[in-house]
């Protein structure tokens, strides 16, 4: 079976502060993905990566960035944490089909 | 641009009946992938069911299937025998031609309910 793994179920930052969101997958696949999910906008993507250092810009990448330096796990970074950062976050791995992650409630206060 | 719509916010069904949830997509690409999630309350993203483009037959896994319409462009799931555990919401989406990084698009979502 297909595990992928996040961090963290629930957590709560404070505004400005730097957070990490970790996913790590061991089914050795390429493609990598983040999400952030909110209420009537399903799933929107903010960055993926195809290949150890490799990312490119989803379609709300602003405020994040990423890091793949192993090919099991990456990394959603947010610099400086803000409310309107409040969240779902899913991650996913895939080669042909995405699997997920049980997902991050981010809570910016 | 690609396009996935899911037109029901929220669905009603007895336990044991069926149920279809709506989907359409819009696309110019003759290649694509049709896919469906289920996220319970907890929060993780099943993955249920896929179809290609180019199936010749539309695609089932165990109770649900895929009521796949290529001229209308619908693809919508299909759950038969409900059960309380079907209770969730469920996403559809859509893959684009393959570029080799297999990038989705999701609709909004459906609420399915099921009451005993």
């Amino acid at each position: 079976d297909v595990k992928v793994t996040q961090s963290s179920r629930y957590l709560v930052k404070r505004t400005g502060e730097k957070v990490f969101l970790e996913c790590v997958q061991d089914m050795d696949h390429e493609n990598m993905f983040w999400y952030r999910q909110d209420p009537g906008l399903g799933l929107r993507l903010i960055y993926f990566s195809y290949d150890v250092k490799m990312k490119e810009k989803g379609d709300i990448p602003e405020g994040y960035s990423v890091s793949r330096e192993k090919k099991e796990r990456f990394s959603l970074i947010l610099e400086s944490a803000s409310t309107n950062q409040t969240s779902m976050y899913l991650c996913a791995s895939s080669r042909e089909t995405q699997y997920f992650g049980p997902g991050t409630r981010l809570l910016v206060l | 641009a690609q396009k996935i719509t899911q037109t029901q916010p929220g669905m009603f069904v007895q336990e044991k009946e069926a149920v279809t949830l709506d989907c359409t997509y819009d696309t110019s690409d003759p290649s694509y992938g049709l896919f469906w999630y289920k996220q319970p309350s907890s929060g993780e993203m099943i993955f249920l069911i896929y179809q290609g483009s180019y199936d010749q037959q539309n695609a089932t896994e165990g109770r649900y299937s895929l009521n796949f319409q290529k001229a209308r462009k619908s693809a919508n799931l299909v759950i038969s025998a409900s059960q309380l555990g079907d209770s969730a919401m469920y996403f559809c989406a859509m893959r684009g031609p393959f570029d080799g990084y297999n990038k989705l698009i999701f609709g909004a979502g459906t609420r399915l309910a099921v009451h005993p």
